[in-house]
C-alpha cells in the first residue's frame, strides 16, 4: 500500500446501528495513526493518535483498533446517534521528525433518526 | 482554540494573478502544514514544515510554494493562480511532547476561487 485508503468511503446507517471503518497505510516507515472527525462547516478535531501495534483506544462510544504490521486500523462506533454524522479522517504520519501527516479521503458517517 | 488563525478567510483573484494565504499559530508548534480539501479527495497535503525555514513537498505541491521565516507564521504562495487550484485551503499545527508527536490543530479554512 502506497497511500492511505479508506473504507467504505461514505455509509448510511439508522439510529443505534453499530458500524465500523477501515483505515489502510503503509506499514514500512510507520511512526503514528492519527484519526479525526470532520463535521461538516467545521475543522477537523482529533479522536485518537494510536502509536503501538495491538493499540486499542476508546472515547464514549467511539473505539479504534491498530494492526502495525499488517497496515491497517478500524474505528468502531457503537450506538450511533445523528449527531455522530460527520466525516472521519484517518492519517499516516511516517516519520517523527518531520511530522508528516498524509490523511485519507475519509469515510462520511450518515445517522439516520 | 489551538491558537491558529488563517487570513484571509475567503478570497476571489483571477487566473495569472499570485495569491499568498499566510497562517498564523500563537502555540510556539514545531509543525505547520497547508492542505487543500477537494470533493472526493480529503485533505491533500500540499507542504509542510518542521522548523523555520525547514519545510518540504508534500503530494500535491506543484504551482505551490511556501515559506516559514519565523515559527509562528508559514505563508503559502500560488505563483500564477489557476482555476484548478479553486479549493479550501486548511492550515494545521502539532509539536512534540516527549518522545511523540501530538494531533494536528486546524484553522478554520481559506476558501479560494479563481475565476
Amino acid at each position: 500500500i502506497l497511500n492511505v485508503e479508506q473504507s467504505p468511503q461514505s455509509l448510511h446507517v439508522q439510529e443505534g446501528d453499530s458500524t465500523n471503518f477501515t483505515c489502510s497505510f503503509p506499514s514500512s516507515n510507520f511512526y503514528a495513526l492519527h484519526w479525526y472527525r470532520w463535521e461538516t462547516a467545521k475543522s477537523p478535531e482529533a479522536l485518537f493518535v494510536m502509536t503501538l501495534n495491538g493499540d486499542e483506544k476508546k472515547k464514549g462510544r467511539i473505539s479504534a483498533t491498530l494492526n502495525t504490521k499488517e497496515g491497517y486500523s478500524y474505528l468502531y462506533i457503537k450506538g450511533s446517534q445523528p449527531e455522530d454524522s460527520a466525516t472521519y479522517l484517518c492519517a499516516s504520519a511516517g516519520s517523527s521528525n518531520t511530522g508528516k501527516l498524509i490523511f485519507g479521503q475519509g469515510t462520511t458517517l450518515q445517522v439516520k433518526p | 482554540d489551538a491558537g491558529i488563525t488563517q487570513s484571509p478567510r475567503h478570497k476571489v483573484t483571477e487566473t495569472g494573478t499570485p495569491v499568498t494565504l499566510r497562517c498564523h499559530q500563537t502555540e510556539n508548534h514545531r509543525y505547520m502544514y497547508w492542505y487543500r480539501q477537494d470533493p472526493g479527495h480529503g485533505l491533500r497535503l500540499i507542504h509542510y514544515s518542521y522548523g523555520v525555514k525547514d519545510t518540504d513537498k508534500g503530494e500535491v505541491s506543484d504551482g505551490y510554494s511556501v515559506s516559514r521565516s519565523k515559527t509562528e507564521d508559514f505563508l503559502l504562495t500560488l505563483e500564477s493562480a489557476t482555476s484548478s487550484q479553486t479549493s479550501v485551503y486548511f492550515c494545521a499545527i502539532s509539536t512534540r511532547q516527549g518522545s511523540m508527536n501530538t494531533e494536528a490543530f486546524f484553522g478554520q479554512g481559506t476558501r479560494l476561487t479563481v475565476v
